[in-house]
């Protein structure tokens, strides 16, 4: 495996299931971010993993639970979701810290999970 | 608060066109500006990356140019083809976000044979 890969790619579950998505990244990063993408809405930054801690969470409701394990894997845990939760969820990558002869701070993105909510 | 603003929201054009989609943002303190591509219904693609110092980026068929100081970046597709076609992104970084990126909400572009 190469890159950023995600699974599941797809999903559909009611209101009161929980599910996890995974993220792997391949690439060597210590950063790793959960993004929403909503039907003509821009990309909405949800968690921002640096070095395993995190450092960003944009006032994300408490049913999306993110664990980061390590600096390879990302997970979001759903749980009581609702409807308009349903969207395209992305995972990226990126090598944040200095490193001399490398494309800074460059986010890779996985294919994305596509989440419908019941 | 930065906010990003890409125009045209969608463009069409034949197929061999050179093309230029826009890219604006309101807080000139940028890191760095980055282009992607998306392809319906999958992930993103980076094509660019712009450091906040550089004044232009180009791999193949693709130019990207920054100007910090007006807050804008254009994005140039030479001799477009029908396999150009997808939404194209641009997301900046502001200098004292983290590792945050704000997108814009793309440019549609579709390149008819």
């Amino acid at each position: 495996e190469t890159g950023v890969t995600q699974t599941p790619r797809h999903l559909v579950m009611g209101m009161t299931n929980k599910k996890s998505l995974k993220c792997e990244q391949h690439l060597g990063h210590n950063a790793m971010y959960w993004y929403k993408q909503s039907a003509k809405k821009p990309l909405e930054l949800m968690f921002v993993y640096n070095f395993k801690e995190q450092t960003e969470n944009n006032s994300v409701p408490s049913r999306f639970s993110p664990e980061c394990p390590n600096s390879s894997h990302l997970f979001l845990h759903l749980h009581t979701l609702q409807p308009e939760d349903s969207a395209l969820y992305l995972c990226a990558s990126s090598q944040e810290a200095l490193a001399s002869g490398r494309a800074l701070n460059e986010q890779f993105f996985g294919p994305g999970t596509r989440l419908t909510v019941l | 608060k930065q906010e990003v603003t890409q125009i045209p929201a969608a463009l069409s054009v034949p197929e061999g066109e050179n093309l230029v989609l826009n890219c604006s943002f309101t807080d000139s303190a940028i890191y760095n500006l980055q282009w992607f591509r998306q392809d319906p219904g999958k992930g993103l693609t980076s094509l660019l990356l712009i450091q906040s110092s550089q004044r232009e980026q180009t791999s193949g068929r693709l130019n990207a140019s920054l100007d910090k100081s007006s807050g804008r970046s254009t994005l140039y597709i030479a001799a477009s083809q029908p396999g150009d076609s997808a939404t194209y992104l641009c997301a900046v970084k502001k200098e004292t976000s983290g590792s945050r990126l704000t997108f814009g909400e793309g440019t549609q572009l579709t390149v008819n044979p």
